[in-house]
């Protein structure tokens, strides 16, 4: 069965503490893995990881995939209160249109 | 662009009822997909469809029912409900050439509560 599974579930830091999140998996026809951030509503798209080794990086969001160890980190350096949210990580397969498999999320909170 | 909307944001409904759930995109997007969210758990794919007149099951199918007779339109029905349908229901489109992965597009969620 293909598992997503994401630690810790939730987390609680000061602003300005930089956070590492994991996300790993076990499945069949692994294309790539996706990162989204939930707020209130509905999640939005940070990154899309294919190859391995090939850091992301989108302000203060990074992100990188090791395909041999099956799993993705996700670091936010100087965490402000705006980053509080779900993340989210997801995998999508080969041939399996598009469909995904998201992990149970980490909830991140951070206090001023 | 709306993007990808969905209605209605709320509904109770008592068990055994019916509904559908509407969704539709203005983006012109060729795959959707409808998800659900528990409390303190990730999505899960309910079904999805990579065209009009083309759907398919994902992780929890079971209870629900899904057409896409339009590009823009894809929606969700659910006959008979149950207490353990009570969710948050998600859906999203993409634009996915062949062989390709494209970011998922969200709409804002439908919270589903049967008593």
């Amino acid at each position: 069965e293909d598992k997503v599974v994401q630690s810790p579930l939730s987390l609680v830091v000061h602003e300005g503490d930089t956070v590492t999140l994991n996300c790993s998996y076990e499945v069949t026809n692994f294309r790539s893995l996706l990162w989204y951030k939930q707020e209130k509503k509905a999640p939005t798209f940070l990154f899309m990881l294919t190859s391995s080794g090939i850091e992301k990086k989108s302000g203060r969001l990074s992100s990188i995939l090791d395909k041999k160890e099956l799993f993705s980190i996700l670091n936010i350096t100087a965490t402000q209160t705006g980053d509080s949210a779900i993340y989210l990580c997801a995998v999508d397969f080969y041939n399996q249109g598009g469909k995904l498999i998201f992990g149970q999320g980490t909830e991140l909170s951070v206090k001023p | 662009n709306a993007g990808v909307t969905q209605t209605p944001k709320f509904r109770i409904l008592k068990i055994g009822q019916s509904m559908t759930l509407q969704c539709a995109q203005d983006m012109n997007h060729n795959y959707m997909y409808w998800y659900r969210q528990d409390p303190g758990m990730g999505l899960k794919l309910i079904y999805y469809s990579v065209g009009a007149g083309i759907t398919d099951k994902g992780e929890v199918p079971n209870g629900y029912n899904v057409s896409r007779s339009t590009t823009e339109d894809f929606p969700l029905r659910l006959e008979l409900a149950a207490p353990s349908q009570t969710s948050v229901y998600f859906c999203a489109s993409s634009y996915t050439p062949p062989g390709q992965v494209a970011e998922q597009f969200f709409g804002p969620g439908t919270r589903l509560t049967v008593l």
